[in-house]
């Protein structure tokens, strides 16, 4: 079923580790987003990609990477997790070539202690 | 700057009465307006956006460029229609996003 999918939903993880998102779709989109967002507070840009080996930053400035290898894969990598970087992460894709309909993931859920 | 705007946090409204969430938008040039909602425990998912000038699930929008305006409105609500609300502007190819309202419908 096409889809888009994230992993873990949730993670609780101490000061100083690596971790990464994984965003994976299966709809065969180019368009694909990182979003953050804090509790009760809009979404913030924070990575997009509008195809293969194109990644760019978004407005909100992260110190996550993120890759674009495979069309229906866009992970995100956090070298060393702080507590500032507690937030909901969500993932999102589109097909139309404006970037609208964007179709959301579950979105992952991340706890720095 | 491109901005988005929802007074609201939160509006409660009893079950059967009009409801008007409302979004303001800063951005010179034309815009595009969606409005996303997300019911609780599930993803966020566009409702209607307003170049298709569509009536979701009871819900309309219409955008008042002279106000930089897009409020959705339903004359009756339902409880089923308790969610949050954001509203979004497409000035580019990227989203900027408004807070979001949760709207609660009472029985």
């Amino acid at each position: 079923e096409a889809d888009i999918y994230q992993t873990p939903r949730y993670l609780v993880i101490g000061t100083g580790k690596k971790i990464t998102l994984e965003c994976s779709q299966t709809m065969g989109h180019d368009k694909m987003y990182w979003y953050q967002q804090d509790p009760g507070m809009e979404l913030h840009l924070i990575h997009y990609s509008y195809g293969v080996n194109s990644t760019e930053k978004g407005d909100l400035s992260s110190e996550s990477t993120v890759s674009r290898i495979r069309t229906e894969h866009f992970p995100l990598t956090l070298e060393s997790a702080r507590p500032s970087h507690t937030s909901q992460y969500l993932c999102a894709s589109s097909g139309n070539p404006r970037g609208r309909d964007q179709y959301f993931g579950p979105g992952t859920r991340l706890l720095v202690l | 700057a491109q901005r988005v705007t929802q007074p609201e946090k939160l509006l409660s409204v009893f079950k059967g009465a009009p409801v008007e969430l409302k979004c303001n938008y800063s951005y010179s040039g034309s815009p595009e307006l969606f409005w996303y909602v997300q019911y609780s425990r599930q993803r966020l998912q566009l409702l209607l956006r307003h170049i298709s000038r569509e009536s979701i699930k009871g819900f309309t929008a219409d955008l008042n460029k002279g106000e930089t305006s897009f409020h959705l409105k339903k004359p009756f609500a339902q409880e089923e229609d308790s969610a949050m609300y954001y509203c979004a502007l497409l000035p580019g190819q990227n989203f900027v996003f408004g807070p979001g309202t949760r709207l609660s419908v009472l029985p």
